[in-house]
């Protein structure tokens, strides 16, 4: 069974600060999807950004991008120029490919950027 | 374009009581999802349907039912509530074609007392 493991409960930055939120993953399958959700303390979950498996290129949106080791099945989150919008929680989530479409939760890092 | 909408936001019940949490999405999905989050945990599947007329169980199933008469409409209903149901409750939804995740609804919270 797929599991995801985000090991860092709680972090905080300075505001401008760069934070790397950490993810690691367990699967057999070659072909899946990866993603970082964010979830403000109004409770929305809000899709920050996502990985195809079979894309060896990072995914980059704004001042948010992902490390993506396949071998390590590491996908880590860098958030550049942090801003006080940012504090949220954040799950690191996967999907398998076609053959499933159920998303697979981590426990999520809460993430507090202090003015 | 309202995407997925839950109701209600807030809900207490007492021991025993049912209730259903509707969710509706506009978007013509055919997958949907229904999750609940307990506090300082990640989000766990109760149940999800691929289509109208099809469901199937998740990681965490007991206690509760769906039903997929529309594609639109997703309802989960708690019957016998107890205490260990007490979770924030969110409906999602995804287009399986396109793989850019899920949308989700607002959430329900819920409390039995």
């Amino acid at each position: 069974a797929q599991t995801v493991t985000q090991s860092q409960p709680e972090m905080s930055v300075q505001e401008a600060e760069t934070v790397t939120l950490s993810c690691t993953y367990d699967t057999s399958e070659n072909n899946y999807y990866l993603f970082w959700y964010k979830q403000p303390p109004s409770r929305q979950m809000i899709l920050v950004i996502r990985q195809e498996a079979y894309k060896q290129q990072n995914a980059t949106e704004n001042r948010f991008s992902v490390n993506f080791q396949k071998a390590a099945k590491s996908f880590s989150l860098k958030i550049s120029d942090s801003q006080l919008g940012d504090t949220a929680m954040y799950f690191c989530a996967f999907m398998m490919g076609f053959r499933d479409d159920k998303i697979i939760f981590g426990k999520g890092t809460r993430l507090h950027i202090l003015p | 374009n309202a995407g997925v909408t839950q109701t209600p936001k807030f809900r207490i019940l007492k021991i025993g009581q049912s209730m259903t949490l509707q969710c509706t999405q506009d978007m013509n999905h055919n997958y949907m999802y229904w999750y609940r989050q307990d506090p300082g945990m990640g989000l766990k599947l109760i149940y999800y349907s691929v289509g109208a007329g099809i469901t199937d169980k998740g990681e965490v199933p007991n206690g509760y039912n769906v039903s997929r008469s529309t594609t639109e409409d997703f309802p989960l209903r708690l019957e016998l509530a107890a205490p260990s149901q007490t979770s924030v409750y969110f409906c999602a939804s995804s287009n399986s074609r396109t793989v850019y995740g899920y949308t989700f609804g607002s959430g329900t919270r819920l409390t039995v007392v």
